[in-house]
C-alpha cells in the first residue's frame, strides 16, 4: 500500500500562473516533507522542505503547505515558468529514520 | 556541479553478465542510499548505509549487493543481471538531520537485454 501518493500524473500550466502539485500521506508518523524536481535522464535536485512544526514555508517563488490533519501537503509555484517543466515527488520521513519514502510523482508542464 | 557521482549513466547488457553501478560523494556524507525507479513509479529505496562497513536492504526486495568500505564510495552489483533489472539507479546521500533531504546523482539507466 503506497505510504505516498500523489494522485495526479500530470499537469498543464499557463506561464505566469500559479502551479498547484498536491500530496497525500497515510503514515500520521511522518515528520519531514520534502519536494525534488526531476529532469529527463537526471537524478532529482531538492527543492524544499518542511517538518511537521510548520504549516507553510517558502523559498522564493515555491511555498509548501502542510496540513496535518488532512495529511496532505502541496507546492505552490508561482509564477510558474516554463523552466519548471518537469516532474516534481514528494516525499515523506518519520522523525527517527532517515528513510524517505516517495511518491509516484506529477509532471508537471508550464506552456508558454 | 555535480557532488555525488554516478558511472555509468546508461548500460546495456545481456543477460547473466555481473554487473557494478559506481557512486561517489564529496561531501563526506555518512548515508547513502540506493533508489529504483521504474518510469512513471515511485522511487524504490533498495539499500542504504549509515557509515562505513554499514549497509541494510531497503523496503523493496532487490536481488543487488553493496558494499560501504569508504564513506565516499558506495557501489551496487548485480551478480548475474535479468531483464527483470532493466530499471533507473538512483543513488543518494545526506547528512546527518534527516530532514535536510538527499542529494541524488544523475542515475544509471540500465537495461538488461
Amino acid at each position: 500500500d503506497q505510504q505516498v501518493k500523489q494522485n495526479s500524473p500530470s499537469l498543464s500550466v499557463q506561464e505566469g500562473r500559479i502551479s498547484i502539485l498536491n500530496c497525500d500521506y497515510t503514515n500520521s508518523m511522518f515528520d519531514y516533507f520534502l519536494w525534488y524536481k526531476k529532469y529527463p535522464a537526471e537524478g532529482p535536485t531538492f527543492l524544499i522542505s518542511i517538518s511537521s512544526i510548520k504549516d507553510k514555508n517558502e523559498d522564493g517563488r515555491f511555498t509548501v503547505f502542510l496540513n496535518k490533519s488532512a495529511k496532505h501537503l502541496s507546492l505552490h509555484i508561482v509564477p510558474s515558468q516554463p523552466g519548471d517543466s518537469a516532474v516534481y515527488f514528494c516525499a515523506a520521513s518519520g522523525q527517527e529514520t532517515y528513510k524517505y519514502i516517495f511518491g509516484t510523482g506529477t509532471r508537471l508542464k508550464v506552456l508558454a | 556541479e555535480a557532488d555525488i557521482y554516478q558511472t555509468p549513466r546508461y548500460l546495456v547488457i545481456g543477460t547473466g553478465k555481473k554487473i557494478t553501478l559506481e557512486c561517489s560523494q564529496t561531501m563526506g556524507h555518512d548515508k547513502m542510499y540506493w533508489y529504483q525507479q521504474d518510469p512513471g513509479m515511485e522511487l524504490h529505496l533498495i539499500h542504504y548505509s549509515y557509515g562505513v562497513n554499514s549497509t541494510e536492504k531497503g523496503d523493496l526486495s532487490s536481488e543487488s549487493t553493496v558494499s560501504r568500505i569508504r564513506t565516499e564510495h558506495f557501489p551496487l552489483t548485480l551478480e548475474s543481471a535479468r531483464p527483470s533489472h532493466t530499471s533507473q539507479y538512483l543513488c543518494a546521500s545526506s547528512e546527518y538531520e534527516g530532514w535536510s533531504g538527499y542529494t541524488f546523482g544523475s542515475g544509471t539507466r540500465l537495461t538488461v537485454v
